[in-house]
């Protein structure tokens, strides 16, 4: 159940900021809070933002997020190559009773 | 500190059965809904199915809907997937994973089970 949308890749350079964008619709984001994983390349996943914005404890506040409407955006100010991991976003699904997780979007720090 | 650890990750033949179990400690596991997660080689993640407290409530995703079922012992700290009729897409690693309030928070993950499906 691929509903949500992300771009495949993002990159910028060192100290940058880069966005992910998750595009849903009005039974998923459009209704329900937003999550955000961050998943380095053979490791576990771990939960980066929760409630649309909300960061775990340990967490900087490098990470941002935001809900507007039918999608979600996860913020990255001042980038370090240890910011290299793919990215997910995920929500409730109200029209399928089911969890959805976007497609995944990996960040390149040029 | 919250433990989660997966066991029953095996090869098995397409058509073949699997039972994956996840062993839970330093929470009430009584209290909190449980979810298994997905990941194909080489792929994103993929929500499998979920378990509310008390076993009552079980949802799945539609690729594994009538094929799995999800089921948790909560006198043992445990949560299974009974895995059925296996495909050779069900190839992945799974992950055993603890919510923490809405089931979309998945505050925990286990280190996974990897799951072949091969002839």
């Amino acid at each position: 159940q691929l509903v949500l949308t992300q771009p495949p890749s993002v990159s910028a350079a060192p100290g940058q900021k880069v966005t992910i964008s998750c595009s849903g619709g009005n039974s998923n984001i459009g209704k329900n809070y937003v999550s955000w994983y961050q998943q380095f390349p053979g490791t576990v996943p771990k939960l980066l933002i929760y409630d649309n914005y909300n960061r775990p404890s340990g967490i900087p506040d490098r990470f941002s997020g935001s809900k507007s409407g039918t999608s979600a955006t996860l913020g990255i100010t001042g980038l370090q190559t240890g910011d290299e991991a793919d990215y997910y976003c995920v929500t409730w699904d109200s029209s399928l009773n089911a969890i959805v997780f976007g497609i995944g979007t990996k960040v390149t720090v040029l | 500190e919250v433990q989660l650890v997966e066991s029953g990750g095996d090869l098995v033949q397409p058509g073949g059965s699997l039972r994956l179990s996840c062993a839970a400690a330093g929470f009430t596991f009584s209290g909190s809904p449980m979810t298994w997660v997905r990941q194909a080689p080489g792929r994103g993640l993929e929500w499998v199915s979920t378990i509310n407290e008390n076993g009552a409530n079980t949802y799945y995703a539609d690729s594994v809907k009538g094929r799995f079922t999800i089921y948790r012992d909560n006198s043992k700290n445990m949560v299974h997937l009974q895995m059925n009729g296996l495909r050779a897409e069900d190839t992945a690693l799974y992950f055993c994973t603890k919510t923490g309030g809405r089931v979309t928070i998945l505050t925990h993950w286990g280190q996974g089970a990897p799951v072949t499906v091969s002839s």
